[in-house]
């Protein structure tokens, strides 16, 4: 069975620049997390899915960050625009019960 | 909102050697996850435990979810144990959000 798929791996970008990272997750996997997570750090929940519907967007800077899961089963979170302090992994995972499942992440670099 | 603490922070061992990480929390809860960040940033779960006590091969770990806090056993060490161990909860009175601990790093040298 396929994990949790993202890409790209990495980006690199100047700020005020546009950036979207695209997630898909495990086969029959109803809920779906963005996080993110800075240098030394554990990762932080911008936003939760159940379904198509965003249940929990409490963490995510609404000014320049945009999620949208479509038909309920890919995932995009966009940055526009980027910002020097948006460098950092962006990681999406997935749950069908209790357990989340991690993608290897997006490393976002902004100069 | 909770707290997860991990200790130690860090942790230099030899190969073949044990040892036991540490997850203290601030509240009750009902989801438990231990993780292994290796090197090139993958997270792996190790153990979904809210409570009781499972094992893997070299690896168990144990929830004593009333006394809030968690252990996470590794014995005979690798140097492929190398990496970050993270321990993420969810508050019985949270929304469905892990919130992760500032994680244990693990160096094994051979």
């Amino acid at each position: 069975e396929a994990g949790v798929v993202q890409s790209p791996r990495y980006k690199i970008i100047e700020k005020k620049q546009p950036v979207a990272f695209w997630c898909n997750p495990i086969s029959g996997h109803n809920t779906l997390y963005w996080y993110r997570q800075n240098l030394g750090q554990g990762p932080e929940l911008l936003i939760r899915y159940e379904n198509e519907e965003a249940v929990d967007d409490s963490q995510l800077p609404k000014d320049r960050f945009s999620a949208e899961r479509l038909k309920g089963v890919d995932s995009t979170l966009k940055i526009q625009p980027a910002e020097l302090g948006d460098s950092a992994v962006y990681l999406c995972a997935s749950s069908g019960t209790f357990e989340q499942f991690f993608g290897p992440g997006t490393r976002l670099t902004v100069l | 909102g909770i707290q997860v603490e991990q200790s130690p922070p860090d942790l230099i061992l030899q190969e073949g050697a044990n040892s036991t990480l540490r997850c203290n929390f601030s509240d009750s809860v009902n989801n438990l996850q231990w993780f292994h960040q290796n090197p090139w940033g993958q997270l792996i779960n190790l153990f979904y435990i809210p409570s009781g006590t499972k094992q893997n091969g070299r690896l168990s770990a144990t929830t004593v979810a009333t006394e809030r806090y968690s252990l996470l056993y590794i014995s005979s060490s690798q140097t492929t144990d190398s990496g970050v161990y993270f321990c993420a909860v969810e508050s019985n009175f949270g929304n469905e959000k892990l919130t992760f601990g500032t994680g244990t790093r693990l160096t094994i040298i051979p």
